[in-house]
């Protein structure tokens, strides 16, 4: 059971270079949610899903897009990647919108030069 | 507003000394309250969690937290540190307006021989 698999683990991007976070899950978890961890900030919400289908805007969206086209599946796309990006990037998922208990990946480094 | 908050962005303790990481939620939050460990370079681990019952909280490496509900507290505690406790910890609680978990920034515990 591999629970969040996030790729790849590391990355470096040139400003304005296009590029996408993979992520997936395989516990059958109607949530799944990406956030980024900037030092001395916790972690952040860009984008969450409630289902396959369905996605909406968390807390810093800009400059991301998500699609779930599966229920296992969550991918973020950076369009045009700015050094404000720079930052961890965290995949979770959990069983419901109630999020009673949320499990991540490994995490994404990324920076953009 | 939804937050939670950690009370000391840096704890140094001393191997085999005692050791409290605090943590307060807002009332608006649900009542979900977890602890996070991520050690460098890692993913976040799930430490504990409160979701109702007995307020005494145990988890896994020898940490328990108390959920306070007149102090709307949830603090973590160790009777006795070891150097692979060195980590950051996060407390976290669900009921986020979007289903996410609402972040407190993180304690660093640095544990020296």
């Amino acid at each position: 059971n591999a629970g969040v698999t996030q790729t790849p683990k590391f990355q470096v991007l040139k400003t304005g270079q296009s590029m996408t976070l993979q992520c997936a899950q395989d516990m059958n978890h109607e949530y799944m949610s990406w956030y980024r961890q900037d030092p001395g900030m916790g972690l952040r919400l860009i984008h969450y899903s409630v289902g396959a289908g369905i996605t909406d805007q968390g807390e810093v969206p800009n400059g991301y897009n998500v699609s779930r086209s599966t229920t296992e599946d969550f991918p973020l796309r950076l369009l045009s990647a700015a050094p404000s990006q720079t930052s961890v990037y965290f995949c979770a998922s959990s069983y419901s919108i109630q999020n009673t208990e949320a499990f991540f990946g490994q995490g994404t480094r990324l920076t953009v030069v | 507003a939804q937050s939670v908050t950690q009370l000391d962005s840096q704890v140094p303790v001393f191997e085999e000394a005692p050791v409290e990481l605090r943590c307060n939620y807002s009332s608006s939050v649900s009542v979900y309250l977890f602890w996070y460990v991520q050690y460098p370079n890692q993913g976040l681990q799930l430490l504990l969690k409160y979701l109702s019952g007995s307020t005494l909280v145990k988890g896994i490496n020898g940490f328990e937290a108390e959920f306070n509900k007149s102090q709307t507290s949830f603090h973590l505690r160790k009777p006795s540190v070891h150097i692979s406790d060195t980590a950051e910890y996060f407390c976290a609680a669900g009921g986020g307006s979007q289903g996410n978990l609402i972040f407190g920034k993180g304690t660093k515990l640095s544990v020296k021989p």
